[in-house]
């Protein structure tokens, strides 16, 4: 089983549209959680940090569940310049270790 | 400028060659990674570090050297018992949670 895994999509919606993604994690020990976004070619960028309590900004919202080991990315209002790759990250802070999903395909159609 | 450094972006190498990719951070990072990542997939870890002298094998660690002789730099060596070496190679550093990374080097295999 991967340590981290992700729906590759793609994922094809109208601009305007609400998208959430799902990615789960294997250990539990993790303590770090990230959503970042690679466009074609470019390095990842963190995108946001996921909470506990959720994490909200602008258009983006993240939300990790412990108990069911999973995190959540939600994108309202979806724009064209959406469309990407994003990326699960979870870190294993005791190891330094940073894991990433292999990430989902989005696409935003006019 | 902060940030972290690779060079070279664009690399070619003849089959049978080690070939060294370079990685250099003024974050004042502790931990340091290397991934590859294939066209339409994720990022996979090949060799990541915590600490001056010290490093761990990733998942694809095998075809693959590295050394941490300083904080600041964290080569890596595509050796000749890599069999597909063609790919992009991203570096990375973190100090405690999220991941910064480089521009990236695409190698190929002539």
């Amino acid at each position: 089983r991967k340590e981290v895994e992700q729906d590759p999509g793609p994922f094809n919606v109208p601009e305007g549209a609400t998208v959430a993604f799902n990615c789960t994690y294997s250990n539990s020990a993790s303590q770090s959680f990230f959503w970042y976004r690679q466009d074609c070619r470019k390095e990842p960028k963190l995108l946001m940090s996921v909470y506990s309590s959720g994490n909200e900004d602008g258009r983006f919202t993240a939300q990790l569940n412990r108990a069911s080991q999973y995190i959540s990315l939600l994108i309202r209002d979806s724009k064209l310049s959406d469309s990407a790759t994003y990326l699960c990250v979870v870190n294993l802070n005791s190891a330094s270790k940073i894991i990433f999903g292999s990430g989902t395909r989005l696409s935003i159609r006019p | 400028d902060g940030g972290i450094t690779q060079s070279p972006k664009y690399l070619f190498r003849k089959e049978g060659q080690n070939v060294t990719l370079s990685c250099e951070q003024n974050l004042n990072h502790d931990a340091m990674y290397w991934y590859r990542q294939d066209p339409g997939q994720g990022l996979r870890l090949i060799y990541y570090s915590q600490i001056v002298n010290d490093f761990q094998k990733g998942d694809i660690a095998e075809g693959y050297s590295v050394s941490r002789e300083k904080k600041e730099s964290f080569p890596l060596t595509v050796t000749s018992a890599q069999k597909n070496p063609t790919a992009f190679y991203l570096c990375a550093s973190s100090w405690t949670e999220e991941a910064f990374f480089g521009q990236g080097t695409r190698l190929t295999v002539v």
